[in-house]
């Protein structure tokens, strides 16, 4: 079973490019979770999402951010126009439909904005 | 909200001894988990040790244990026998039932073990 895959793992993209992030959850996970690490911080909560929903986008950033996971394929963090500011690790998770166990992490998509 | 708070941002340990990360958690919820998550230089996000907030047994895996007071909000990593591979960003999260998979973070210790 393997685990969630990102990719990719490395981006690097000019100010006013987009970035579209992805992430496959584990088999059998129908819940995923994005998160945002900046450089010396810990990870900040952006979003959850099921298929083909959003559940809570309480750390979504209002403008230039959004997140989808489509019925059929991976879950997409799509920033559009980029800013230095956006430079940080981008963490998905994903848990199966029970509601009481932890979720399983990515190996993080690193984002340089140059 | 909830928040965590980790007071130590660096701690050092020579091998084979113990050494203890603080964290410390403000929320009003009673039905809740809390973990420690390991972040080697990979970046890897990986799952330490976890803790139901209802049960009063302190969770144990192997070489790490946690010390959990719910009335002080406590929950501190003890690891034991430390080794050169605990070297990594400790990470204490928390999660509210029943969003599971959403958690809120501390801001990280840097543990480095010295041989």
């Amino acid at each position: 079973n393997a685990g969630v895959m990102q990719n990719p793992r490395h981006l690097v993209r000019r100010r006013g490019q987009e970035a579209r992030l992805r992430c496959s959850p584990m088999k059998g996970h129908s819940h995923v979770y994005w998160y945002r690490q900046l450089p010396e911080e810990g990870l900040k909560f952006m979003v959850y999402l099921q298929k083909e929903n959003i559940i809570d986008e309480s750390g979504m950033p209002k403008e230039r951010f959004s997140a989808e996971f489509p019925k059929e394929g991976p879950s997409i963090l799509r920033i559009q126009q980029v800013v230095r500011g956006d430079s940080a690790a981008y963490f998905c998770a994903s848990s199966p439909p029970s509601v009481d166990t932890e979720a399983f992490f990515g190996q993080g998509t690193r984002l340089t904005v140059v | 909200a909830q928040t965590v708070t980790q007071s130590q941002p660096e701690m050092s340990v020579q091998e084979a001894e113990t050494v203890t990360l603080s964290c410390t958690y403000d929320t009003s919820e009673s039905n809740y988990y809390l973990f420690w998550y390991k972040q080697p230089p990979s970046r890897q996000m990986i799952l330490v040790i976890r803790q139901e907030a209802y049960k009063q047994q302190n969770a144990t895996e192997n070489r790490f244990s946690v010390n959990f007071q719910k009335a002080a909000k406590s929950f501190s990593l003890k690891i034991s026998d430390s080794q050169l591979g605990d070297t990594a960003m400790y990470f204490c999260a928390f999660m509210k039932l029943p969003n599971a998979g959403k958690s809120t973070f501390g801001d990280g210790t840097t543990l480095t073990v010295k041989p």
